[in-house]
């Protein structure tokens, strides 16, 4: 098995362009997460899913968008990078039911100029 | 909403002495679950050891106990016999009830492991 995997893996994009990080994983795990990394304040979550075609927003939300068309994946749209979005984006799966350990990713690291 | 503190942003160790990485969390639930991550310099997070709101033993992983003390809301990590290894950030994170998917981390705790 791969685990989690997440592409790319440094990314630097310009103030206002759009782009989507990829996360797969090849576990079957119902559950999936997007937490971002910022210096100083652990990780904070972004958007989850507990299923294909369901979820819903975490504690910052704003400016990314999520869908989850399968159950392997679970892509982070950026809409219009901002500075405020420059950190390090991981992506979590664990399974649905009962308590589980999250696997996360290697993590995308993420510059906005 | 829940609140991880972790008031230790550094501890040093000497190599081969335990050491207690500090967490209180704020929940006003019944059943939660608390989890520690350790993140290397290479900076991928590795799960350590996990605390169920109802579980009446201390969870133990190898070299790694949870202090868990409900009254107090604390969560603490103690790893024996420090290894260089060891040598990380550490987070404690909760989620609320089933919602596993859904964690709240601290701030982290920088470990430093001395020979």
């Amino acid at each position: 098995n791969a685990g989690v995997t997440q592409t790319p893996k440094f990314q630097v994009l310009k103030t206002g362009q759009s782009m989507t990080l990829q996360c797969a994983q090849d576990m079957n795990h119902e559950y999936m997460s997007w937490y971002r990394q910022d210096p100083g304040m652990g990780l904070r979550l972004i958007h989850y899913s507990v299923g294909a075609g369901i979820t819903d927003q975490g504690e910052v939300p704003n400016g990314y968008n999520v869908s989850r068309s399968t159950t392997e994946d679970f892509p982070l749209r950026l809409l219009s990078a901002a500075p405020s979005q420059t950190s390090v984006y991981f992506c979590a799966s664990s399974y649905g039911q009962g308590w589980s350990e999250q696997y996360f990713g290697p993590g995308t690291r993420l510059t906005v100029t | 909403a829940q609140k991880i503190t972790q008031t230790q942003p550094g501890m040093f160790v000497q190599e081969k002495e335990a050491v207690t990485l500090d967490c209180t969390y704020d929940t006003s639930d019944q059943s939660y679950g608390l989890f520690w991550y350790k993140q290397p310099s290479s900076g991928e997070m590795i799960f350590l050891i996990y605390q169920g709101s109802y579980d009446e033993q201390n969870a133990t992983e190898g070299r790694y106990s949870l202090n868990f003390q409900k009254a107090r809301k604390s969560a603490n990590l103690v790893i024996s016999a420090s290894q260089l290894g060891d040598s990380a950030m550490y987070f404690c994170a909760s989620t609320r009830g089933t919602s596993y998917g859904k964690l709240t981390f601290g701030q982290g705790t920088i470990l430093t492991v001395h020979p």
